[in-house]
């Protein structure tokens, strides 16, 4: 089975504009998550779709928003990018059950100037 | 409030030598994750424990989850440079709830 993949990889925007970062799950799960990992904060959690639907939301501000697609396909916005946004994205994939494991993609590295 | 302490944050030991990873909260989890993540790379799950007491072996990393499932830890014996990397506990308090992090142990073993 294919892993999860994530695209771009890297991505470079200035302040003020908009991002979009897409991630396809491993085929099967129907969970994917994002997560915003930064040197001083670690992995912190931004949502979770399954079916198309958002499970559950971190704290961050309305600026970070995501969607799901009918494949679990999942793609995740920033408006109006912060210095602060510069960070690693990553999706993870799952199958909904009694054991919560993940999957990782290998990220997309965001740079804000 | 960090709900899972890893400690130590950094540790830099020579090839051969062994090592514990520790992972503490005050909050009971239904499992716990163990990754391990290189620069630039997305965390690898390396084992998920969900039984309190629960004791696992991946070729030389064992991996215990505490009776009471509040904290967990990893031994490494005879730590390799290829281990090298951080490595991120990560609990669940349900299946329907995110995974929450700890901030990581940043191991470097050298040759």
């Amino acid at each position: 089975k294919a892993g999860v993949t994530q695209t771009p990889r890297y991505l470079i925007k200035t302040r003020g504009q908009q991002v979009t970062l897409s991630c396809s799950p491993i085929s099967g799960h129907r969970s994917v998550s994002w997560y915003q990992q930064t040197p001083g904060q670690g992995l912190q959690f931004l949502f979770e779709y399954f079916s198309e639907t958002q499970r559950n939301k971190g704290n961050f501000p309305g600026r970070f928003s995501g969607r799901q697609f009918s494949n679990s396909r999942s793609e995740m916005n920033v408006s109006t990018l912060e210095l602060g946004d510069s960070a690693l994205y990553l999706c993870a994939s799952r199958q909904v059950g009694l054991s919560y494991e993940q999957y990782f993609g290998p990220g997309t590295r965001l740079t804000v100037t | 409030t960090q709900l899972l302490e890893q400690s130590p944050q950094f540790l830099s030991i020579q090839e051969g030598e062994n090592l514990t990873v520790y992972c503490n909260s005050s909050s009971v989890f239904s499992s716990l994750q163990w990754y391990r993540q290189e620069p630039g790379e997305g965390p690898v799950l390396l084992v998920t424990v969900v039984t309190g007491g629960e004791v696992k072996k991946l070729k030389r990393l064992t991996f215990q989850f505490g009776d009471a499932r509040k904290d967990s830890s990893l031994h490494i014996t005879a730590a390799q440079p290829g281990d090298t990397g951080l490595y991120l506990c990560a609990g669940a308090r349900s299946g329907n709830t995110p995974l929450v992090f700890g901030k990581g142990t940043r191991l470097s073993v050298i040759a």
